[in-house]
Protein backbone atom coordinates (compact mmCIF):
# COMPACT_ATOMS: atom_id res chain seq x y z
CA UNK A 1 0.00 0.00 0.00
CA UNK A 2 1.36 3.53 -1.19
CA UNK A 3 0.79 6.08 1.83
CA UNK A 4 2.45 8.89 -0.04
CA UNK A 5 1.25 9.11 -3.84
CA UNK A 6 3.09 11.72 -6.14
CA UNK A 7 2.00 12.84 -9.63
CA UNK A 8 3.38 12.91 -12.49
CA UNK A 9 6.35 10.39 -12.13
CA UNK A 10 8.03 11.87 -14.85
CA UNK A 11 8.14 15.49 -16.02
CA UNK A 12 9.82 17.04 -19.10
CA UNK A 13 9.73 20.53 -19.78
CA UNK A 14 11.79 23.18 -21.30
CA UNK A 15 13.44 26.02 -19.76
CA UNK A 16 11.22 28.56 -18.75
CA UNK A 17 8.17 26.95 -18.06
CA UNK A 18 6.07 26.79 -15.13
CA UNK A 19 4.96 23.17 -13.39
CA UNK A 20 3.09 21.68 -10.39
CA UNK A 21 4.33 18.12 -8.60
CA UNK A 22 1.42 16.86 -6.36
CA UNK A 23 1.69 14.73 -3.41
CA UNK A 24 -1.71 12.94 -2.23
CA UNK A 25 -2.36 11.13 0.73
CA UNK A 26 -5.71 9.60 2.44
CA UNK A 27 -4.40 10.13 5.66
CA UNK A 28 -3.65 13.10 7.95
CA UNK A 29 -0.11 14.50 9.03
CA UNK A 30 1.31 16.46 11.45
CA UNK A 31 4.10 17.88 9.03
CA UNK A 32 5.39 17.34 5.20
CA UNK A 33 8.68 17.11 4.05
CA UNK A 34 9.72 18.13 0.59
CA UNK A 35 13.52 16.88 -0.68
CA UNK A 36 15.33 17.08 -3.76
CA UNK A 37 17.80 14.50 -4.83
CA UNK A 38 20.23 14.67 -7.74
CA UNK A 39 21.96 11.72 -9.56
CA UNK A 40 24.38 9.80 -7.19
CA UNK A 41 23.29 11.81 -4.00
CA UNK A 42 21.36 11.69 -0.87
CA UNK A 43 18.40 13.50 -0.96
CA UNK A 44 18.36 16.68 0.59
CA UNK A 45 15.67 18.83 2.41
CA UNK A 46 13.91 22.01 0.77
CA UNK A 47 10.78 22.35 2.87
CA UNK A 48 8.95 21.42 5.97
CA UNK A 49 5.07 22.47 6.51
CA UNK A 50 3.19 21.65 9.32
CA UNK A 51 0.13 23.66 9.42
CA UNK A 52 -3.17 23.36 7.56
CA UNK A 53 -3.42 25.50 4.42
CA UNK A 54 0.43 27.21 5.19
CA UNK A 55 2.46 27.79 2.25
CA UNK A 56 6.27 28.20 1.40
CA UNK A 57 8.13 30.27 -1.21
CA UNK A 58 11.72 29.44 -1.41
CA UNK A 59 12.85 31.53 -4.49
CA UNK A 60 10.94 30.11 -7.35
CA UNK A 61 9.72 27.21 -5.75
CA UNK A 62 6.38 27.59 -4.43
CA UNK A 63 4.90 24.93 -1.69
CA UNK A 64 1.78 24.21 -0.04
CA UNK A 65 0.03 21.58 2.44
CA UNK A 66 -3.72 21.06 1.57
CA UNK A 67 -5.96 22.26 4.36
CA UNK A 68 -7.02 19.52 6.09
CA UNK A 69 -2.77 17.91 5.76
CA UNK A 70 -3.50 15.10 3.76
CA UNK A 71 -1.75 16.59 0.28
CA UNK A 72 0.46 19.16 -0.85
CA UNK A 73 2.34 20.49 -4.01
CA UNK A 74 5.14 21.81 -5.54
CA UNK A 75 4.84 24.54 -8.28
CA UNK A 76 7.98 25.85 -9.52
CA UNK A 77 7.82 29.25 -11.48
CA UNK A 78 10.59 29.58 -14.63
CA UNK A 79 11.97 26.25 -14.32
CA UNK A 80 15.48 26.18 -15.12
CA UNK A 81 18.10 23.27 -16.20
CA UNK A 82 19.60 23.48 -12.17
CA UNK A 83 16.10 22.21 -10.99
CA UNK A 84 16.36 18.49 -12.51
CA UNK A 85 16.14 16.38 -10.16
CA UNK A 86 14.27 13.67 -8.27
CA UNK A 87 11.57 15.49 -5.99
CA UNK A 88 10.10 13.02 -3.08
CA UNK A 89 7.63 14.30 -0.29
CA UNK A 90 7.57 12.42 3.01
CA UNK A 91 5.39 12.37 6.05
CA UNK A 92 5.14 11.44 9.63
CA UNK A 93 1.71 10.30 10.51
CA UNK A 94 -0.40 12.60 13.07
CA UNK A 95 0.27 12.07 16.69
CA UNK A 96 3.45 10.08 15.93
CA UNK A 97 6.62 10.97 17.62
CA UNK A 98 9.98 11.33 15.68
CA UNK A 99 10.14 7.66 14.22
CA UNK A 100 8.65 6.54 10.83
CA UNK A 101 9.09 9.09 7.97
CA UNK A 102 7.40 7.45 4.62
CA UNK A 103 8.21 8.99 1.14
CA UNK A 104 6.01 8.98 -1.87
CA UNK A 105 7.84 7.46 -5.03
CA UNK A 106 9.38 10.92 -6.43
CA UNK A 107 8.82 12.89 -9.02
CA UNK A 108 11.43 12.76 -11.70
CA UNK A 109 12.53 16.33 -13.24
CA UNK A 110 14.11 16.96 -15.88
CA UNK A 111 14.36 20.80 -17.00
CA UNK A 112 15.92 21.58 -21.16
CA UNK A 113 17.61 24.74 -21.93
CA UNK B 1 31.65 18.58 10.26
CA UNK B 2 31.36 15.71 8.04
CA UNK B 3 27.55 15.05 8.27
CA UNK B 4 26.74 11.63 7.79
CA UNK B 5 29.50 8.91 5.71
CA UNK B 6 28.83 6.19 4.55
CA UNK B 7 31.33 2.96 3.29
CA UNK B 8 31.73 1.34 0.99
CA UNK B 9 30.57 3.24 -2.11
CA UNK B 10 30.21 0.46 -4.09
CA UNK B 11 29.73 -3.18 -3.43
CA UNK B 12 29.20 -6.89 -5.17
CA UNK B 13 28.18 -9.58 -3.26
CA UNK B 14 27.56 -12.90 -4.14
CA UNK B 15 24.23 -14.42 -2.69
CA UNK B 16 24.70 -15.97 0.48
CA UNK B 17 27.29 -13.70 1.73
CA UNK B 18 27.27 -11.35 4.54
CA UNK B 19 28.53 -7.49 5.15
CA UNK B 20 27.90 -4.62 7.13
CA UNK B 21 27.34 -1.42 5.45
CA UNK B 22 28.97 1.57 7.76
CA UNK B 23 27.20 4.70 8.45
CA UNK B 24 28.28 7.30 10.97
CA UNK B 25 27.61 11.02 12.04
CA UNK B 26 28.93 13.66 13.78
CA UNK B 27 26.25 15.95 14.88
CA UNK B 28 25.82 14.69 17.75
CA UNK B 29 22.11 13.61 16.37
CA UNK B 30 20.20 11.39 18.65
CA UNK B 31 18.16 9.42 15.76
CA UNK B 32 19.15 8.05 12.87
CA UNK B 33 17.72 5.50 10.06
CA UNK B 34 18.38 3.31 7.03
CA UNK B 35 16.16 3.05 3.94
CA UNK B 36 16.64 1.59 0.87
CA UNK B 37 15.89 2.83 -2.73
CA UNK B 38 14.91 1.00 -5.30
CA UNK B 39 13.84 2.16 -9.39
CA UNK B 40 10.31 3.93 -9.58
CA UNK B 41 9.90 2.76 -5.38
CA UNK B 42 10.77 5.84 -3.69
CA UNK B 43 12.87 5.43 -0.30
CA UNK B 44 11.57 3.04 1.88
CA UNK B 45 12.71 2.99 5.72
CA UNK B 46 14.69 -0.51 6.92
CA UNK B 47 15.00 0.11 10.59
CA UNK B 48 15.53 2.93 12.81
CA UNK B 49 16.82 3.73 16.06
CA UNK B 50 16.03 6.90 18.72
CA UNK B 51 19.16 6.67 19.98
CA UNK B 52 21.88 4.41 21.65
CA UNK B 53 20.77 1.15 22.58
CA UNK B 54 17.31 1.35 20.80
CA UNK B 55 16.40 0.11 17.34
CA UNK B 56 13.30 -0.37 15.73
CA UNK B 57 11.95 -1.90 12.45
CA UNK B 58 10.74 -0.27 9.22
CA UNK B 59 8.82 -1.09 6.39
CA UNK B 60 10.80 -3.90 4.65
CA UNK B 61 13.45 -4.95 7.78
CA UNK B 62 13.76 -8.62 6.75
CA UNK B 63 17.06 -9.58 5.91
CA UNK B 64 18.81 -6.82 7.74
CA UNK B 65 19.94 -6.19 10.99
CA UNK B 66 20.70 -2.88 12.90
CA UNK B 67 22.42 -2.07 16.56
CA UNK B 68 23.22 0.84 17.88
CA UNK B 69 26.36 0.92 20.45
CA UNK B 70 26.75 4.65 19.98
CA UNK B 71 25.59 8.14 19.31
CA UNK B 72 27.36 8.28 16.51
CA UNK B 73 27.40 4.71 14.37
CA UNK B 74 24.39 2.83 13.31
CA UNK B 75 25.77 0.02 10.93
CA UNK B 76 23.74 -2.11 8.64
CA UNK B 77 23.81 -5.83 8.56
CA UNK B 78 22.99 -8.29 5.71
CA UNK B 79 23.34 -11.58 7.46
CA UNK B 80 22.77 -13.48 3.97
CA UNK B 81 22.30 -11.84 0.53
CA UNK B 82 19.83 -12.25 -1.37
CA UNK B 83 19.41 -10.74 -4.91
CA UNK B 84 16.43 -9.18 -4.21
CA UNK B 85 18.72 -6.48 -2.02
CA UNK B 86 20.14 -5.37 -4.98
CA UNK B 87 19.66 -1.19 -4.08
CA UNK B 88 21.26 1.83 -3.32
CA UNK B 89 21.53 2.26 0.78
CA UNK B 90 20.34 5.51 2.26
CA UNK B 91 21.56 6.32 6.04
CA UNK B 92 20.37 9.06 7.82
CA UNK B 93 20.00 10.96 10.69
CA UNK B 94 18.30 13.87 12.75
CA UNK B 95 18.16 16.22 15.54
CA UNK B 96 15.81 15.83 18.00
CA UNK B 97 13.89 18.60 20.07
CA UNK B 98 14.23 20.56 16.63
CA UNK B 99 10.53 20.28 15.39
CA UNK B 100 11.37 19.76 12.12
CA UNK B 101 12.08 16.06 11.50
CA UNK B 102 14.90 16.97 8.62
CA UNK B 103 16.44 13.94 7.49
CA UNK B 104 20.14 14.15 6.72
CA UNK B 105 21.31 11.86 4.21
CA UNK B 106 24.81 10.08 3.81
CA UNK B 107 25.60 9.87 -0.17
CA UNK B 108 24.42 6.04 -0.36
CA UNK B 109 25.96 2.98 -0.60
CA UNK B 110 25.07 0.97 -4.18
CA UNK B 111 25.10 -2.65 -3.26
CA UNK B 112 24.85 -5.80 -6.12
CA UNK B 113 24.17 -8.95 -5.23
CA UNK B 114 24.32 -11.69 -7.71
Amino acid sequence: TQLLKQSPQFLSIQEGENLTVYCNSSSVFSSLQWYRQEPGEGPVLLVTVVTGGEVKKLKRLTFQFGDARKDSSLHITAAQPGDTGLYLCAAESRGSTLGRLYFGRGTQLTVWP
Amino acid sequence: NAGVTQTPKFQVLKTGQSMTLQCAQDMNHEYMSWYRQDPGMGLRLIHYSVGAGITDQGEVPNGYNVSRSTTEDFPLRLLSAAPSQTSVYFCASTPTGTGTGERYFGPGTRLTVT
